[in-house]
Protein backbone atom coordinates (compact mmCIF):
# COMPACT_ATOMS: atom_id res chain seq x y z
CA UNK A 1 0.00 0.00 0.00
CA UNK A 2 1.59 3.66 -1.11
CA UNK A 3 -1.30 5.52 0.09
CA UNK A 4 -0.92 9.23 1.11
CA UNK A 5 -4.21 10.56 1.40
CA UNK A 6 -4.95 14.27 1.87
CA UNK A 7 -8.28 16.83 2.65
CA UNK A 8 -9.60 19.16 1.45
CA UNK A 9 -9.93 17.54 -2.48
CA UNK A 10 -10.23 21.58 -2.95
CA UNK A 11 -10.33 24.64 -1.44
CA UNK A 12 -11.60 28.52 -1.95
CA UNK A 13 -10.66 30.98 0.63
CA UNK A 14 -10.50 34.51 1.02
CA UNK A 15 -7.10 36.18 2.10
CA UNK A 16 -8.33 36.91 5.75
CA UNK A 17 -9.60 33.68 6.11
CA UNK A 18 -7.27 31.02 8.37
CA UNK A 19 -7.69 27.08 6.86
CA UNK A 20 -5.62 23.69 7.00
CA UNK A 21 -4.79 21.15 4.51
CA UNK A 22 -4.45 17.76 6.12
CA UNK A 23 -1.98 14.35 4.78
CA UNK A 24 -1.98 11.02 6.47
CA UNK A 25 -0.04 8.03 5.46
CA UNK A 26 -0.33 4.82 7.26
CA UNK A 27 2.89 3.59 5.58
CA UNK A 28 5.46 3.75 8.19
CA UNK A 29 7.55 5.98 6.56
CA UNK A 30 9.48 8.71 8.38
CA UNK A 31 9.65 11.81 6.21
CA UNK A 32 7.06 13.78 4.71
CA UNK A 33 6.81 16.76 2.59
CA UNK A 34 5.16 20.24 1.85
CA UNK A 35 5.10 20.89 -2.14
CA UNK A 36 3.16 23.40 -3.96
CA UNK A 37 2.83 22.99 -7.81
CA UNK A 38 1.41 26.10 -10.32
CA UNK A 39 0.46 24.39 -13.33
CA UNK A 40 2.94 23.38 -15.94
CA UNK A 41 5.71 23.48 -13.34
CA UNK A 42 7.42 21.12 -11.36
CA UNK A 43 6.58 20.37 -7.74
CA UNK A 44 8.22 23.12 -5.55
CA UNK A 45 9.20 21.85 -2.03
CA UNK A 46 8.62 23.59 0.83
CA UNK A 47 8.72 22.16 4.45
CA UNK A 48 10.22 18.45 5.04
CA UNK A 49 9.76 16.76 8.54
CA UNK A 50 11.88 14.14 9.13
CA UNK A 51 11.25 11.29 12.34
CA UNK A 52 8.68 13.92 13.15
CA UNK A 53 11.15 17.18 13.20
CA UNK A 54 10.84 20.14 10.59
CA UNK A 55 14.15 19.76 9.07
CA UNK A 56 13.83 21.55 5.75
CA UNK A 57 11.84 25.00 5.46
CA UNK A 58 12.63 26.81 1.96
CA UNK A 59 12.20 30.05 3.08
CA UNK A 60 8.88 29.82 2.68
CA UNK A 61 6.56 33.07 3.76
CA UNK A 62 5.20 32.52 7.62
CA UNK A 63 1.35 32.79 6.33
CA UNK A 64 2.00 29.26 5.90
CA UNK A 65 2.99 27.05 9.31
CA UNK A 66 3.73 23.67 9.11
CA UNK A 67 2.60 21.15 11.54
CA UNK A 68 3.36 17.25 12.25
CA UNK A 69 1.44 15.91 15.15
CA UNK A 70 2.50 12.39 14.88
CA UNK A 71 4.60 10.28 12.41
CA UNK A 72 1.11 9.92 10.42
CA UNK A 73 -0.11 13.27 9.87
CA UNK A 74 1.38 16.51 8.50
CA UNK A 75 -0.96 19.56 8.46
CA UNK A 76 -0.17 22.66 6.65
CA UNK A 77 -1.89 25.81 8.21
CA UNK A 78 -2.82 28.50 6.44
CA UNK A 79 -3.39 32.36 7.42
CA UNK A 80 -3.62 35.95 4.94
CA UNK A 81 -2.89 34.09 2.17
CA UNK A 82 -2.38 36.12 -1.13
CA UNK A 83 -4.11 35.27 -4.23
CA UNK A 84 -0.35 34.27 -6.00
CA UNK A 85 -0.40 31.18 -3.15
CA UNK A 86 -3.40 29.58 -5.28
CA UNK A 87 -2.03 26.38 -6.37
CA UNK A 88 -2.01 22.51 -6.11
CA UNK A 89 -0.44 21.68 -2.89
CA UNK A 90 1.24 18.30 -2.61
CA UNK A 91 1.84 15.66 0.43
CA UNK A 92 4.32 13.09 0.18
CA UNK A 93 5.65 10.35 2.32
CA UNK A 94 9.46 8.65 1.86
CA UNK A 95 10.89 5.68 4.32
CA UNK A 96 13.78 6.46 6.18
CA UNK A 97 14.26 10.54 5.60
CA UNK A 98 16.61 10.76 2.79
CA UNK A 99 15.47 11.54 -0.49
CA UNK A 100 16.72 8.49 -2.01
CA UNK A 101 14.06 6.81 -0.70
CA UNK A 102 11.16 7.17 -3.38
CA UNK A 103 8.54 9.91 -2.63
CA UNK A 104 4.84 9.03 -3.10
CA UNK A 105 2.52 11.79 -3.11
CA UNK A 106 -1.48 12.32 -2.21
CA UNK A 107 -3.47 13.35 -4.67
CA UNK A 108 -3.24 17.25 -3.66
CA UNK A 109 -5.41 19.92 -2.56
CA UNK A 110 -6.39 22.49 -5.33
CA UNK A 111 -6.01 26.20 -3.46
CA UNK A 112 -7.97 29.12 -4.65
CA UNK A 113 -6.88 32.34 -2.98
CA UNK A 114 -9.86 34.95 -3.65
CA UNK B 1 23.91 26.08 -10.02
CA UNK B 2 21.87 22.64 -10.15
CA UNK B 3 19.78 22.43 -13.65
CA UNK B 4 17.68 19.58 -15.00
CA UNK B 5 16.92 19.99 -18.75
CA UNK B 6 14.48 17.67 -20.73
CA UNK B 7 12.19 18.69 -23.53
CA UNK B 8 8.88 20.47 -23.17
CA UNK B 9 6.51 18.48 -25.24
CA UNK B 10 7.21 15.38 -27.61
CA UNK B 11 3.79 13.66 -29.64
CA UNK B 12 3.77 10.10 -30.22
CA UNK B 13 1.47 7.26 -32.05
CA UNK B 14 -0.96 4.71 -29.94
CA UNK B 15 0.58 1.65 -30.13
CA UNK B 16 4.75 3.25 -30.89
CA UNK B 17 7.68 3.79 -28.76
CA UNK B 18 8.24 6.81 -27.44
CA UNK B 19 12.10 8.62 -25.78
CA UNK B 20 12.16 11.35 -23.47
CA UNK B 21 15.51 12.20 -22.57
CA UNK B 22 16.59 14.24 -19.11
CA UNK B 23 20.27 15.65 -19.02
CA UNK B 24 21.48 16.68 -15.54
CA UNK B 25 23.68 18.70 -13.50
CA UNK B 26 23.66 18.43 -9.68
CA UNK B 27 25.94 19.08 -6.56
CA UNK B 28 26.35 15.41 -5.95
CA UNK B 29 23.93 12.14 -7.42
CA UNK B 30 22.19 10.53 -5.04
CA UNK B 31 19.70 8.57 -7.89
CA UNK B 32 17.53 9.81 -10.72
CA UNK B 33 13.88 9.28 -10.63
CA UNK B 34 11.14 9.39 -13.17
CA UNK B 35 7.41 10.34 -12.37
CA UNK B 36 4.01 10.43 -14.10
CA UNK B 37 1.68 13.16 -13.97
CA UNK B 38 -1.94 13.43 -15.18
CA UNK B 39 -3.06 16.86 -15.66
CA UNK B 40 -4.59 18.31 -12.10
CA UNK B 41 -3.29 15.18 -10.66
CA UNK B 42 -0.43 14.12 -8.13
CA UNK B 43 2.52 12.36 -9.16
CA UNK B 44 2.99 8.82 -9.62
CA UNK B 45 6.79 7.25 -8.96
CA UNK B 46 7.89 5.09 -11.91
CA UNK B 47 11.37 4.25 -11.38
CA UNK B 48 14.58 5.14 -10.04
CA UNK B 49 18.24 4.39 -10.97
CA UNK B 50 21.18 5.00 -8.98
CA UNK B 51 23.75 2.84 -11.05
CA UNK B 52 24.06 2.95 -14.51
CA UNK B 53 22.21 0.87 -16.87
CA UNK B 54 18.68 0.12 -17.78
CA UNK B 55 15.59 -0.51 -15.22
CA UNK B 56 12.94 -2.04 -17.25
CA UNK B 57 9.14 -2.48 -15.74
CA UNK B 58 6.71 -3.60 -17.79
CA UNK B 59 6.01 -1.12 -20.85
CA UNK B 60 8.28 1.55 -19.21
CA UNK B 61 12.11 1.54 -19.50
CA UNK B 62 14.60 3.91 -17.32
CA UNK B 63 18.13 4.23 -18.52
CA UNK B 64 20.93 5.84 -16.55
CA UNK B 65 24.15 6.82 -17.36
CA UNK B 66 25.82 8.99 -14.80
CA UNK B 67 29.40 9.74 -16.71
CA UNK B 68 27.21 11.56 -18.85
CA UNK B 69 24.43 12.86 -16.60
CA UNK B 70 22.02 11.38 -18.82
CA UNK B 71 18.60 9.35 -18.58
CA UNK B 72 15.86 8.50 -20.70
CA UNK B 73 12.59 6.52 -19.95
CA UNK B 74 11.21 4.20 -22.53
CA UNK B 75 7.53 3.61 -23.45
CA UNK B 76 6.69 0.63 -25.12
CA UNK B 77 3.52 -0.05 -26.71
CA UNK B 78 1.99 3.51 -25.93
CA UNK B 79 -1.74 3.79 -24.80
CA UNK B 80 -3.77 6.92 -24.95
CA UNK B 81 -3.90 7.00 -21.12
CA UNK B 82 -0.14 7.50 -21.64
CA UNK B 83 -1.22 11.08 -22.44
CA UNK B 84 0.76 12.74 -19.03
CA UNK B 85 3.65 15.25 -18.21
CA UNK B 86 6.72 12.99 -17.73
CA UNK B 87 8.76 14.40 -14.35
CA UNK B 88 12.71 13.73 -14.04
CA UNK B 89 13.76 14.67 -10.47
CA UNK B 90 17.51 14.06 -9.13
CA UNK B 91 19.02 13.62 -5.48
CA UNK B 92 21.09 16.03 -5.16
CA UNK B 93 24.52 15.68 -2.09
CA UNK B 94 21.77 16.40 0.27
CA UNK B 95 19.22 14.45 -0.51
CA UNK B 96 17.06 17.32 -2.21
CA UNK B 97 14.86 16.26 -5.04
CA UNK B 98 16.14 18.64 -8.15
CA UNK B 99 13.17 18.81 -10.43
CA UNK B 100 13.07 19.02 -14.55
CA UNK B 101 10.25 21.17 -15.48
CA UNK B 102 8.40 18.04 -17.34
CA UNK B 103 7.66 16.64 -20.87
CA UNK B 104 4.30 16.95 -22.01
CA UNK B 105 3.48 13.86 -23.63
CA UNK B 106 0.45 13.68 -26.43
CA UNK B 107 -0.53 10.63 -27.32
CA UNK B 108 -2.34 10.46 -30.96
CA UNK B 109 -4.45 7.54 -31.95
Amino acid sequence: DTEVTQTPKHLVMGMTNKKSLKCEQHMGHRAMYWYKQKAKKPPELMFVYSYEKLSINESVPSRFSPECPNSSLLNLHLHALQPEDSALYLCASSGGGSSTDTQYFGPGTRLTVL
Amino acid sequence: GQNIDQPTEMTATEGAIVQINCTYQTSGFNGLFWYQQHAGEAPTFLSYNVLDGLEEKGRFSSFLSRSKGYSYLLLKELQMKDSASYLCAVSDSNYQLIWGAGTKLIIKP
